[in-house]
């Protein structure tokens, strides 16, 4: 059973660092996605990885993904306010399926 | 303009009430989802579907029932057996092959008065 791990849940940032969050799951999966949710919203698409070794960079934020050892990281770089949001990311299941991580609750402050 | 549309936005439903929320997509995916979002919670997969007129139970499944008689359609009724359904409810879809990046609908906040 597909289970997906991230860490940590919640991340308080100064504006200007830098800051990196793991997602780790536990079973082969093909696809890797990254979402951004604001409170009260619904979830946006960031990333989507699909192969080892995969790099996607949108802005301030890098995904990566490493699937011999089962791991995606989102790199945040130079933290600015309006990146403050949750972020979760999901592994896809074998029957098509999308498992979610629980999510990092981001806040970048002044 | 292509997407996914829940409605309602917000729903109150009475003690013992059965209650349907609807999912249109217009962007031809195969699969489609429903996930159940508890504050300051992830997302927990309720049903899927790959393909009309078939779905699959997700991990919290039980209260709740869908079809999916049209590609584009996937409403899900939330039913009096489903004892604690206040939360907040998203609808996804995406192509099952190639790159199938998966779109959520804007969500509905069912509350139970």
């Amino acid at each position: 059973e597909l289970k997906v791990e991230q860490n940590p849940l919640f991340l308080s940032m100064q504006e200007g660092k830098n800051y990196t969050i793991y997602c780790n799951y536990s079973t082969t999966s093909d696809r890797l996605y990254w979402y951004r949710q604001d409170p009260g919203k619904s979830l946006e698409s960031l990333f989507v990885l699909l192969s080892n070794g995969a790099v996607k960079q949108e802005g301030r934020l890098m995904a990566s993904l490493d699937t011999k050892a089962r791991l995606s990281t989102l790199h945040i770089t130079a933290a600015v306010h309006d990146l403050s949001a949750t972020y979760f990311c999901a592994a896809r299941g074998s029957q098509g399926n999308l498992i979610f991580g629980k999510g990092t609750k981001l806040s970048v402050k002044p | 303009d292509g997407g996914i549309t829940q409605s309602p936005k917000y729903l109150f439903r009475k003690e013992g009430q059965n209650v349907t929320l609807s999912c249109e997509q217009n962007l031809n995916h195969d699969a489609m989802y429903w996930y159940r979002q508890d504050p300051g919670q992830g997302l927990r997969l309720i049903y899927y579907s790959q393909i009309v007129n078939d779905f699959q139970k997700g991990d919290i499944a039980e209260g709740y029932s869908v079809s999916r008689e049209k590609k584009e359609s996937f409403p899900l009724t939330v039913t009096s057996a489903q004892k604690n359904p206040t939360a907040f409810y998203l609808c996804a879809s995406s192509w099952t092959g190639g790159e199938p990046e998966a779109f959520f609908g804007q969500g509905t906040r069912l509350t139970v008065v």
